[in-house]
Protein backbone atom coordinates (compact mmCIF):
# COMPACT_ATOMS: atom_id res chain seq x y z
CA UNK A 1 0.00 0.00 0.00
CA UNK A 2 2.41 2.69 -0.67
CA UNK A 3 1.43 6.24 -0.15
CA UNK A 4 4.24 8.18 -1.59
CA UNK A 5 5.51 9.09 -5.02
CA UNK A 6 8.96 9.28 -6.38
CA UNK A 7 10.83 9.66 -9.70
CA UNK A 8 11.82 6.06 -11.08
CA UNK A 9 15.39 7.20 -11.68
CA UNK A 10 17.52 10.40 -11.30
CA UNK A 11 21.06 11.21 -11.88
CA UNK A 12 23.64 13.59 -10.35
CA UNK A 13 27.46 14.23 -10.71
CA UNK A 14 29.95 13.08 -8.04
CA UNK A 15 30.20 15.86 -5.38
CA UNK A 16 26.91 17.99 -6.25
CA UNK A 17 24.16 18.09 -4.39
CA UNK A 18 21.66 15.54 -4.69
CA UNK A 19 17.67 16.68 -4.12
CA UNK A 20 14.92 13.55 -4.15
CA UNK A 21 11.98 14.85 -3.96
CA UNK A 22 9.11 12.95 -2.72
CA UNK A 23 4.91 13.42 -3.10
CA UNK A 24 2.64 11.94 -0.12
CA UNK A 25 -0.38 13.76 -0.68
CA UNK A 26 -2.85 11.50 1.42
CA UNK A 27 -0.02 12.41 4.53
CA UNK A 28 -1.64 11.64 8.08
CA UNK A 29 -1.10 14.26 11.16
CA UNK A 30 0.67 11.48 13.00
CA UNK A 31 2.52 9.80 9.95
CA UNK A 32 6.28 10.04 10.20
CA UNK A 33 8.05 10.38 6.73
CA UNK A 34 10.84 7.91 6.64
CA UNK A 35 14.00 7.44 4.14
CA UNK A 36 15.81 4.54 3.72
CA UNK A 37 18.27 3.54 0.96
CA UNK A 38 18.88 -0.08 -0.54
CA UNK A 39 22.29 -0.78 -2.00
CA UNK A 40 22.66 -3.24 -4.49
CA UNK A 41 22.47 -6.90 -3.30
CA UNK A 42 22.03 -5.18 0.41
CA UNK A 43 19.00 -4.78 2.43
CA UNK A 44 17.51 -1.61 3.13
CA UNK A 45 19.15 0.95 5.38
CA UNK A 46 17.88 4.08 7.19
CA UNK A 47 18.76 7.53 6.19
CA UNK A 48 16.52 9.77 8.06
CA UNK A 49 13.18 10.71 9.22
CA UNK A 50 11.22 13.56 10.06
CA UNK A 51 7.50 14.74 11.27
CA UNK A 52 7.29 18.45 10.65
CA UNK A 53 10.21 20.19 11.17
CA UNK A 54 13.86 19.90 8.54
CA UNK A 55 16.10 17.84 10.00
CA UNK A 56 19.54 17.13 9.81
CA UNK A 57 22.41 14.06 10.24
CA UNK A 58 25.53 12.97 9.13
CA UNK A 59 23.92 11.42 5.86
CA UNK A 60 21.57 13.89 4.86
CA UNK A 61 18.79 16.65 5.24
CA UNK A 62 15.21 16.00 5.05
CA UNK A 63 13.03 19.01 4.13
CA UNK A 64 9.36 18.70 5.15
CA UNK A 65 7.03 21.03 3.06
CA UNK A 66 4.90 23.42 5.82
CA UNK A 67 1.37 21.42 4.47
CA UNK A 68 3.27 18.04 4.92
CA UNK A 69 2.23 17.02 1.33
CA UNK A 70 5.74 16.43 -0.27
CA UNK A 71 9.26 15.82 1.19
CA UNK A 72 12.74 16.47 -0.06
CA UNK A 73 15.99 14.39 0.89
CA UNK A 74 19.15 16.12 0.39
CA UNK A 75 22.18 14.51 0.02
CA UNK A 76 25.05 17.76 0.37
CA UNK A 77 27.72 16.31 -1.88
CA UNK A 78 26.67 12.90 -3.96
CA UNK A 79 29.72 10.13 -3.79
CA UNK A 80 29.91 6.83 -5.49
CA UNK A 81 29.13 5.24 -2.43
CA UNK A 82 25.21 6.89 -2.94
CA UNK A 83 24.50 5.06 -5.79
CA UNK A 84 21.24 3.20 -4.58
CA UNK A 85 17.67 3.13 -4.47
CA UNK A 86 16.07 5.60 -1.99
CA UNK A 87 13.11 4.45 -0.64
CA UNK A 88 10.34 7.38 0.52
CA UNK A 89 8.07 5.93 3.44
CA UNK A 90 5.28 7.24 5.70
CA UNK A 91 5.48 5.55 8.79
CA UNK A 92 2.22 5.07 9.85
CA UNK A 93 1.44 2.71 12.73
CA UNK A 94 4.44 1.47 13.12
CA UNK A 95 4.59 0.11 9.39
CA UNK A 96 6.92 0.24 6.75
CA UNK A 97 5.45 -0.02 2.96
CA UNK A 98 7.77 0.66 -0.01
CA UNK A 99 7.25 1.99 -3.41
CA UNK A 100 9.11 1.54 -6.14
CA UNK A 101 11.98 4.26 -4.78
CA UNK A 102 14.27 6.47 -6.99
CA UNK A 103 17.28 4.31 -8.38
CA UNK A 104 19.78 7.21 -7.98
CA UNK A 105 23.13 7.38 -10.60
CA UNK A 106 26.12 9.25 -9.52
CA UNK A 107 28.22 10.11 -12.22
CA UNK A 108 31.96 10.41 -11.47
CA UNK B 1 25.43 -3.90 18.70
CA UNK B 2 25.00 -7.11 15.85
CA UNK B 3 22.73 -6.72 13.44
CA UNK B 4 19.74 -8.32 12.03
CA UNK B 5 21.26 -11.99 10.83
CA UNK B 6 19.42 -13.96 8.24
CA UNK B 7 20.00 -17.71 7.02
CA UNK B 8 20.43 -18.96 4.39
CA UNK B 9 21.91 -16.42 1.87
CA UNK B 10 20.65 -17.95 -1.21
CA UNK B 11 18.33 -21.09 -1.88
CA UNK B 12 17.61 -22.71 -4.96
CA UNK B 13 14.31 -25.56 -5.05
CA UNK B 14 12.21 -26.63 -7.15
CA UNK B 15 8.66 -25.81 -7.59
CA UNK B 16 6.11 -27.56 -5.26
CA UNK B 17 9.20 -28.05 -2.54
CA UNK B 18 9.06 -26.44 0.78
CA UNK B 19 11.71 -24.36 1.88
CA UNK B 20 12.01 -22.47 5.26
CA UNK B 21 14.12 -19.09 6.09
CA UNK B 22 15.46 -18.35 9.86
CA UNK B 23 15.90 -14.43 11.28
CA UNK B 24 17.01 -13.23 14.19
CA UNK B 25 16.56 -9.93 14.75
CA UNK B 26 18.54 -7.36 17.13
CA UNK B 27 18.84 -8.50 20.39
CA UNK B 28 15.80 -6.42 22.49
CA UNK B 29 13.42 -5.27 18.88
CA UNK B 30 10.17 -5.99 19.43
CA UNK B 31 8.90 -5.64 16.49
CA UNK B 32 9.93 -7.99 13.45
CA UNK B 33 9.13 -7.98 10.33
CA UNK B 34 9.09 -10.03 7.06
CA UNK B 35 9.25 -8.69 3.61
CA UNK B 36 9.40 -9.94 0.31
CA UNK B 37 11.55 -8.24 -2.50
CA UNK B 38 10.97 -9.24 -6.54
CA UNK B 39 13.37 -8.03 -9.30
CA UNK B 40 12.89 -4.59 -9.85
CA UNK B 41 10.06 -3.46 -6.85
CA UNK B 42 10.47 -2.16 -3.73
CA UNK B 43 10.02 -4.24 -0.67
CA UNK B 44 6.54 -6.31 0.20
CA UNK B 45 5.48 -6.65 3.35
CA UNK B 46 4.13 -9.94 4.10
CA UNK B 47 3.40 -10.32 8.13
CA UNK B 48 4.73 -8.28 11.07
CA UNK B 49 4.87 -9.07 14.81
CA UNK B 50 4.85 -7.51 17.85
CA UNK B 51 7.03 -9.57 20.33
CA UNK B 52 5.47 -13.12 19.25
CA UNK B 53 2.24 -11.84 18.09
CA UNK B 54 0.95 -11.04 14.61
CA UNK B 55 -0.03 -7.33 13.94
CA UNK B 56 -0.42 -7.50 10.35
CA UNK B 57 -0.87 -10.55 7.83
CA UNK B 58 -2.84 -8.79 5.56
CA UNK B 59 -0.48 -9.54 2.53
CA UNK B 60 1.00 -12.93 3.24
CA UNK B 61 -0.73 -15.52 0.82
CA UNK B 62 -1.81 -18.24 3.77
CA UNK B 63 -2.20 -20.95 1.69
CA UNK B 64 1.34 -21.35 1.20
CA UNK B 65 2.99 -19.03 3.28
CA UNK B 66 3.00 -19.61 7.39
CA UNK B 67 5.05 -17.72 10.01
CA UNK B 68 6.44 -17.73 13.26
CA UNK B 69 7.85 -16.28 16.16
CA UNK B 70 8.35 -18.35 19.44
CA UNK B 71 9.30 -16.76 22.33
CA UNK B 72 8.95 -13.04 20.62
CA UNK B 73 12.86 -13.47 19.58
CA UNK B 74 14.09 -15.70 16.51
CA UNK B 75 11.47 -15.94 12.90
CA UNK B 76 11.24 -18.79 10.58
CA UNK B 77 8.75 -18.00 7.41
CA UNK B 78 8.21 -21.11 5.74
CA UNK B 79 6.49 -21.35 1.87
CA UNK B 80 4.86 -24.30 1.50
CA UNK B 81 4.87 -25.10 -1.65
CA UNK B 82 6.90 -23.11 -3.60
CA UNK B 83 5.80 -21.73 -7.09
CA UNK B 84 8.13 -20.10 -9.57
CA UNK B 85 6.57 -16.49 -9.02
CA UNK B 86 8.34 -17.20 -5.33
CA UNK B 87 11.40 -16.43 -6.31
CA UNK B 88 12.48 -12.93 -4.61
CA UNK B 89 14.48 -11.67 -1.96
CA UNK B 90 13.45 -12.44 1.62
CA UNK B 91 14.02 -9.15 3.72
CA UNK B 92 13.94 -9.45 7.80
CA UNK B 93 13.66 -6.09 9.84
CA UNK B 94 13.39 -5.85 13.17
CA UNK B 95 12.31 -2.14 15.29
CA UNK B 96 12.73 -0.94 18.75
CA UNK B 97 9.29 -0.58 19.71
CA UNK B 98 5.79 -0.79 18.55
CA UNK B 99 3.62 2.48 18.07
CA UNK B 100 6.64 4.92 18.17
CA UNK B 101 6.43 6.12 14.62
CA UNK B 102 9.96 7.65 14.79
CA UNK B 103 12.29 4.74 15.00
CA UNK B 104 13.95 2.97 12.18
CA UNK B 105 13.45 -0.35 11.38
CA UNK B 106 16.84 -2.55 11.08
CA UNK B 107 17.24 -4.67 7.75
CA UNK B 108 19.38 -8.29 7.05
CA UNK B 109 20.86 -8.90 3.90
CA UNK B 110 18.57 -11.24 3.05
CA UNK B 111 17.74 -14.62 1.37
CA UNK B 112 17.63 -14.71 -2.03
CA UNK B 113 15.28 -17.58 -3.54
CA UNK B 114 15.24 -19.18 -6.41
CA UNK B 115 12.13 -21.37 -7.82
CA UNK B 116 13.41 -23.82 -10.63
Amino acid sequence: DAKTTQPNSMESNEEEPVHLPCNHSTISGTDYIHWYRQLPSQGPEYVIHGLTSNVNNRMASLAIAEDRKSSTLILHRATLRDAAVYYCILNTGNQFYFGTGTSLTVIP
Amino acid sequence: EAGVAQSPRYKIIEKRQSVAFWCNPISGHATLYWYQQILGQGPKLLIQFQNNGVVDDSQLPKDRFSAERLKGVDSTLKIQPAKLEDSAVYLCASSSAWGQLNTEAFFGQGTRLTVV
